[in-house]
């Protein structure tokens, strides 16, 4: 059980579009779900924070605008890079907790690639 | 200073030796920490929770937190192949608080 997934896994985009991620807790329901970035050879570093039903928790340095957080049912947050650049590669990750439990389940992570 | 640090490594031990992995801290709010697996292009998977400073062991796994050196440990008995992986610590002010990770150690255990 506490399965979450990613889609899509991998993605590669042009320079100013934008890439909307899924996440999906497929065997619980979550209102509380985050999103991650992580640098190769670096720690995770929390981005923001998704809540169902009201407005994402971005952390200090994370534009808001940029990044778009929708969490739109207890089973699924997305994450939207508007207008993206090369300097936005990176690979995603979000986790979910459940409602009854402190535990975070990560998903599998998703590689964005901006040419 | 970052809050967490953990030495990337990377750390390469022949299977069945013992492997000691470790974090430090500076913010002595931290009252859970965590010891995360991550195997390439996964996303992390919990292994251990501790509430502040003793010991915990679960299998060949046993996760030491001593508070008062902001000090944590996580050691590895009987290392296997299928244990290489990157291995993340995390800590968290509250039970629902927010991790901060350290950067992982790459662990390599070659049979």
């Amino acid at each position: 059980g506490a399965v979450v997934s990613q889609h899509p896994s991998w993605v590669i985009c042009k320079s100013g579009t934008s890439v909307k991620i899924e996440c999906r807790s497929l065997d619980f329901q979550a209102t509380t779900m985050f999103w991650y970035r992580q640098f190769p050879k670096q720690s995770l570093m929390l981005m923001a924070t998704s809540n169902e039903g009201s407005k994402a928790t971005y952390e200090q340095g994370v534009e808001k605008d940029k990044f778009l957080i929708n969490h739109a049912s207890l089973t699924l947050s997305t994450l939207t890079v508007t207008s993206a650049h090369p300097e936005d590669s990176s690979f995603y990750i979000c986790s979910a907790r459940p409602d009854d439990t402190y535990e975070q389940y990560f998903g599998p992570g998703t590689r964005l690639t901006v040419t | 200073q970052k809050e967490v640090e953990q030495d990337p490594g990377p750390l390469s031990v022949p299977e069945g030796a013992i492997v000691s992995l470790n974090c430090t801290y500076s913010n002595s709010a931290f009252q859970y920490f965590m010891w995360y697996r991550q195997y390439s292009r996964k996303g992390p998977e919990l292994l251990m929770y501790t509430y502040s400073s003793g010991n915990k062991e679960d299998g060949r796994f046993t996760a030491q937190v001593d508070k008062s050196s902001k000090y944590i440990s996580l050691f590895i008995r009987d290392s296997q192949p299928s244990d290489s992986a990157t291995y993340l610590c995390a800590m968290s002010r509250s039970t629902l608080g927010r991790l901060y990770f350290g950067r992982g150690t790459q662990l390599t255990v070659w049979p």
